[in-house]
């Protein structure tokens, strides 16, 4: 079965810093790109960028271009989403997705992670 | 950045309604857009991709079409576990993606 497992929620102050996983199994995890998504509480849905595991290429939401460090560790198919240094407004629940892709092209999300709650609270 | 528009933002409708939910993007992106369904605290699903073929496993009363600006997600008969809310998502750019602002089906 293709899956895409994140790690538990995470309840942190300002200015700590954090990393959150997704780890994918049932599938090649170096031949698809995994992208995160921010949903802050009772809003829509925000693309923050993707990366590429095979290469690492990575691509981010001008939005979240400085903002989080997206990375992955192909040893151990799992993607990273990381902040340096939290605020209040990083209170938001955080999913990592997978495409479905033919040879020459990507489609969907069709896979997606279970999310992942950060809370930032002082 | 393609953006997207969708309306309405929510709608208000009763179990056997036809719903049309609209989706306009800023640009020309072809037929590559897809439609998801979220229900509250869980990751959303796809439901539509290419801008109209239905996912494996999602019902037949669901539909989409359009290409180009301007795209729909039809429930041709409205059921209890539909209320939910929609977004549609660009892939033209990719992997640069946008998600439309959302549209909340509620019961009437």
């Amino acid at each position: 079965e293709v899956q895409l497992v994140q790690s538990g929620a995470e309840v942190k102050k300002p200015g700590e810093s954090l990393k959150i996983s997704c780890k994918g199994s049932g599938y090649s995890f170096t031949s698809y790109w995994i992208g995160w998504v921010r949903q802050m509480p009772g809003k829509g849905l925000e693309w923050m960028g993707i990366i590429y595991p095979g290469d690492s290429d990575t691509r981010y939401s001008p939005s979240f271009q400085g903002q989080v460090t997206i990375s992955a560790d192909k040893s151990i198919s799992t993607a990273y989403l990381q902040w340096s240094s939290l605020k209040a407004s990083d209170t938001a629940m955080y999913y990592c997705a997978r495409p479905l892709c033919s040879s020459t092209s990507c489609h969907a999300f069709d896979i997606w992670g279970q999310g992942t709650m950060v809370t930032v609270s002082s | 950045a393609i953006q997207l528009t969708q309306s309405p933002s929510s709608l208000s409708a009763s179990v056997g309604d036809r719903v049309t939910i609209t989706c306009r993007a800023s640009q020309g992106i072809s037929s590559a857009l897809a439609w998801y369904q979220q229900k509250p605290g869980k990751a959303p699903k796809l439901l539509i991709y290419d801008a109209s073929s239905l996912e494996s496993g999602v019902p037949s009363r669901f539909s989409g079409s359009g290409s180009g600006t301007d795209f729909t997600l039809t429930i041709s008969s409205l059921q209890p576990e539909d209320f939910a809310t929609y977004y549609c998502q660009q892939f033209n750019s990719y992997p640069l993606l946008t998600f439309g602002g959302g549209t909340k089906v509620e019961i009437k």
